[in-house]
C-alpha cells in the first residue's frame, strides 16, 4: 500500500491524558500536513512540514499540541492534557507539490480521538 | 468572513439527474481549487482540481471556475447512489502552502 497511513485509527482516552498519533506519508512526498475535522465541518489546518522543517502552524493551535517530523519521513502529533474539545478526527495528508499552482493533498484514513 | 463558503443544505437528487454544488471564496489571490468527496466515516478523496477560468470535465464530473466572481462549482452528471457523500471545496493561495476547506455539502442520490 503506497498511500498515507495513520496509526492508531481510533483512540479513546480520559481527559488529562496525553495521546500521540503517527502518520507515514506517501514516500516521494516531501510535504506533510495535519488537519482536524469535527462532525459537520470541513478539515481545519493545524500544521505543515516540508521535509523535517515545520514551516507553518495554525494560530488556533493550542500549546498542548506539538508535532514533529524527524528525518523528514513519518510525523507524530502529540496532544498533552487532553480536553473533551479535542475530540475529533485528526487527518494527515501529504503532497508532492510546490507553493503556487498545484498542491493537491492526499489524505490518510484519519485517527479518531474521543476524550471522555 | 470565512475563506471558503459552502452554504447549501443537503442536496437530494434522483438517480440519473444532475447534482450542482457551489462554493465561494474570499481571497482574490487564490490560485488552485479542488473538490474532495468524503464518505461518512472516511477521509477526503480528491476528485477534481481546477486552476484556470472555465470548465474542466473528468468523466461524470465537471468543475467550473470563475475567478472574477470568486466561485467554483461542481456538476455531477448521471448521479449514482455511489455519489452519495459530502463534497468539500478547497482553495489554495499562491505562495501559501495549505488548503482552506469549506464545511462541505451533503449529496443524497435517491434510487
Amino acid at each position: 500500500d503506497t498511500g498515507v497511513s495513520q496509526d492508531p485509527r481510533h483512540k479513546i482516552t480520559k481527559r488529562g491524558q496525553n495521546v500521540t498519533f503517527r502518520c507515514d506519508p506517501i514516500s516521494e512526498h516531501n510535504r506533510l500536513y495535519w488537519y482536524r475535522q469535527t462532525l459537520g465541518q470541513g478539515p481545519e489546518f493545524l500544521t505543515y512540514f516540508q521535509n523535517e522543517a515545520q514551516l507553518e502552524k495554525s494560530r488556533l493551535l493550542s500549546d498542548r499540541f506539538s508535532a514533529e517530523r524527524p528525518k523528514g519521513s513519518f510525523s507524530t502529533l502529540e496532544i498533552q492534557r487532553t480536553e473533551q474539545g479535542d475530540s475529533a478526527m485528526y487527518l494527515c495528508a501529504s503532497s508532492p507539490g510546490l507553493a503556487g499552482v498545484g498542491g493537491e493533498l492526499f489524505f490518510g484514513e484519519g485517527s479518531r480521538l474521543t476524550v471522555l | 468572513q470565512k475563506e471558503v463558503e459552502q452554504n447549501s443544505g443537503p442536496l437530494s437528487v434522483p438517480e440519473g439527474a444532475i447534482a450542482s454544488l457551489n462554493c465561494t471564496y474570499s481571497d482574490r489571490v487564490s490560485q488552485s481549487f479542488f473538490w474532495y468527496r468524503q464518505y461518512s466515516g472516511k477521509s477526503p478523496e480528491l476528485i477534481m482540481s481546477i486552476y484556470s477560468n472555465g470548465d474542466k470535465e473528468d468523466g461524470r464530473f465537471t468543475a467550473q471556475l470563475n475567478k472574477a466572481s470568486q466561485y467554483v462549482s461542481l456538476l455531477i452528471r448521471d448521479s449514482q447512489p455511489s455519489d452519495s457523500a459530502t463534497y468539500l471545496c478547497a482553495v489554495k493561495d499562491w505562495g501559501n502552502n495549505r488548503l482552506a476547506f469549506g464545511k462541505g455539502n451533503q449529496v443524497v442520490v435517491i434510487p
